[in-house]
């Protein structure tokens, strides 16, 4: 079935490291992909996205990477900062004229220390 | 330019009781979804949106109704309430064509007691 899931529920990074968050996805029919960041008390962020043809997608301090042979998705967020912490969800979709739901994974933490 | 905007931002309901949560999309969007989401967990999605007309929904049962208006703003519903039901309740909207692209809202607390 559809399915998104991450692997680290909680991610330590020290201030100024790169953090990297795995995702793992089960549906090989999604072809567009997205990272959201969530704060607290606030409505999930668009970070980045993917769509299937590609297999990097770069923006300002992150990267996301698909891997398609092992259904992996990863966020890459370079010089983390405090700003950064926050829960991280990927989402996935299928592309189709009538209607795009996203299916979302349970989310990860990532706490940065100063 | 405001982003998608959800009242009220907290509610307090009792078991049985009906609730109307209410959305406003970004400016130049006209598709709007609603998702559910549970304590440490991810959004789920309810349904979505588009001319008026629920185009797409999720796996949740008949209690939870929705409505667009002309103006695109969204109304979602939910009847005989449960305690279950308590969750940050999220809108999110897409540009013209491209209802992929969700832009969330802050959420609506809904607590039932």
């Amino acid at each position: 079935g559809e399915s998104v899931g991450l692997h680290l529920p909680t991610l330590s990074v020290q201030e100024g490291d790169n953090s990297i968050i795995n995702c793992a996805y089960s549906n090989s029919a999604s072809d567009y992909f997205i990272w959201y960041k969530q704060e607290s008390g606030k409505g999930p962020q668009f970070i980045i996205d993917i769509r299937s043809n590609m297999d990097k997608r770069q923006g300002q301090r992150v990267t996301v990477l698909l891997n398609k042979t092992v259904k992996h998705l990863s966020l890459q967020i370079a010089a983390t900062q405090p700003g950064d912490s926050a829960v991280y969800f990927c989402a996935e979709n299928i592309l189709q004229a009538a209607g795009n739901k996203l299916t979302f994974g349970g989310g990860t933490r990532v706490l940065v220390k100063p | 330019d405001a982003g998608v905007t959800q009242s009220p931002t907290h509610l307090i309901k009792t078991r049985g009781q009906q609730v109307t949560l209410r959305c406003s999309p970004k400016s130049g969007h006209d598709t709007v979804s609603w998702y559910q989401q549970a304590l440490g967990q991810g959004p789920q999605f309810i349904f979505q949106y588009y001319e008026e007309e629920e185009r797409q929904r999720g796996n949740f049962p008949d209690r939870f109704s929705g409505h667009q208006f002309p103006n695109y703003s969204s109304e979602l519903n939910v009847n005989a309430l449960l305690l279950g039901d308590s969750a940050l309740y999220l809108c999110a909207s897409s540009p013209l064509g491209v209802s992929y692209e969700q832009y969330f809202g802050p959420g609506t607390r809904l607590t039932v007691t």
